[in-house]
């Protein structure tokens, strides 16, 4: 079964370095997204990227914030400047077609800013 | 406003029982309800679809979308402990974002 692959699991990083959260979504879909859980806290919505360019981002999604697929298969989010609150699990999912179709989730990563 | 409210429990039940969930939201504009499972240290997976008001069932799992009272809810029929999961609300207005409830802690009791 297909499924989206998460790397890496879990990710440990310094205030203030730039950490790069990767994903591979299932291969015939083609929206992508990032979301973050924080321990205890909802789901919090990141951002949507379809067609190589953001079809939407929240207030979170702020400019230390950035989304590319550098190649056909990944999709990656990167923090820049990382600082405490940024702890939280990251999850990547991916649809055939925006939320009128089924969204894939994978299993997260869980950065912790130190 | 976009917020969804759900009870984070723990809710706790007998095995067999029938097991409802249930949100409320508050922006009238959302048209599409999901339910998500979310076991522990996994991601969440998509029980549930549903759009607009109206019921839909797939085998033990039925939902439920009252849009007049801005009330969604998953009933869980013949209850497993391997149901035991968080139970996410999630709904969407027109474009792509997804607003979540917290998430209802449901622990099965063999």
């Amino acid at each position: 079964e297909p499924e989206v692959t998460q790397t890496p699991s879990h990710q440990v990083t310094q205030m203030g370095q730039e950490v790069i959260l990767r994903c591979v979504p299932i291969s015939n879909h083609l929206y992508f997204y990032w979301y973050r859980q924080i321990l205890g806290q909802k789901v919090e919505f990141l951002v949507s990227f379809y067609n190589n360019e953001i079809s939407e981002k929240s207030e979170i999604f702020d400019d230390q914030f950035s989304v590319e697929r550098p190649d056909g298969s990944n999709f990656t989010l990167k923090i820049r400047s990382t600082k405490l609150e940024d702890s939280a699990m990251y999850f990547c999912a991916s649809s055939v077609g925006g939320f009128r179709t089924e969204a894939f989730f994978g299993q997260g990563t869980r950065l912790t800013v130190v | 406003q976009k917020e969804v409210e759900q009870d984070p429990g723990p809710l706790s039940v007998p095995e067999g029982a029938i097991v409802s969930l249930n949100c409320t939201y508050s922006n009238s504009a959302f048209q599409y309800f999901m339910w998500y499972r979310q076991y522990s240290r996994k991601g969440p997976e998509l029980l549930m679809y549903t759009y607009s008001s109206g019921n839909k069932e797939d085998g033990r799992f039925t939902a439920q979308v009252d849009k007049s009272s801005k009330y969604i809810s998953l009933f869980i029929r013949d209850s497993q402990p391997s149901d035991s999961a968080t139970y996410l609300c999630a709904m969407s207005d027109s474009n792509y974002q997804l607003i979540w409830g917290a998430g209802t802690k449901l622990i099965i009791k063999p």
